[in-house]
């Protein structure tokens, strides 16, 4: 168990439509990421929060967007959904990584998108 | 623009033998880097890590090795066990940045 919760584990929904999925980090992590695999694919980086700002932002499309809540947890939130939108997607969670250290990130177990 | 790429899709190893995974990366910035392993249905698992003032690192079974100069990264495995199946992921850092991940190598252990 990483410490990493993702809410929920599987969700099937219609083209068009719009889901919340949701992260809560390991306890006393400040940074949470958001990450989609597609098909057995690599890990693509969407978009990373820093305790409760954004901070990076990777192959996130326009119908996407996140935001991280002053308890840190995190939601990102899908719109407009399209069958090429199915896949998993990944919370993961780190310590402050700008003290400079060498820190790795946790993961969830993913939720499991299926778009009809 | 791949950063991180692992060349090796898949590889099969024999159990008990030594199991090599390779990871290449264009950023010179990155100054920590990361192997994750993921089974299918589950989220990818820190294994091992190394900073890039080392060359290697070893923790019982899995040794990382890294080459700056021809940013190149490796993971051993030895001995390998079936266990082991699994999608190994290289991910490369810098302070303060996301983790950038290679495509994955799907390791298989044959007993």
């Amino acid at each position: 168990d990483s410490g990493v919760t993702q809410t929920p584990k599987h969700l099937i929904t219609a083209t068009g439509q719009r889901v919340t999925l949701r992260c809560s980090p390991r306890s006393g992590d400040l940074s949470v990421y958001w990450y989609q695999q597609s098909l057995d694919q690599g890990l693509q980086f969407l978009i990373q929060y820093y305790n409760g700002e954004e901070r990076a932002k990777g192959n996130i499309l326009e119908r996407f967007s996140a935001q991280q809540f002053p308890d840190l947890h995190s939601e990102l939130n899908l719109s407009s959904l399209e069958l090429g939108d199915s896949a998993l997607y990944f919370c993961a969670s780190s310590e402050d990584p700008f003290r400079g250290t060498d820190t790795e990130a946790f993961f969830g177990q993913g939720t499991r998108l299926t778009v009809v | 623009d791949q950063q991180v790429k692992q060349n090796s899709p898949s590889l099969s190893v024999q159990e008990g033998r030594i199991s090599i995974l390779n990871c290449d990366y264009t950023n010179s910035m990155f100054d920590y880097f990361l192997w994750y392993k993921k089974y299918p249905a589950e989220g990818p698992t820190f294994l091992i890590s190394i900073s890039s003032i080392k060359d290697k690192n070893e923790d019982g079974r899995f040794t990382v090795f890294l080459n700056k100069s021809a940013k190149h990264l490796s993971l051993h495995i030895v001995p390998s066990q079936p266990g082991d199946s699994a999608v190994y992921f290289c991910a490369a850092n810098n302070a303060g940045n996301m983790l950038t991940f290679g495509g994955g190598t799907r390791l298989m252990v044959k007993p």
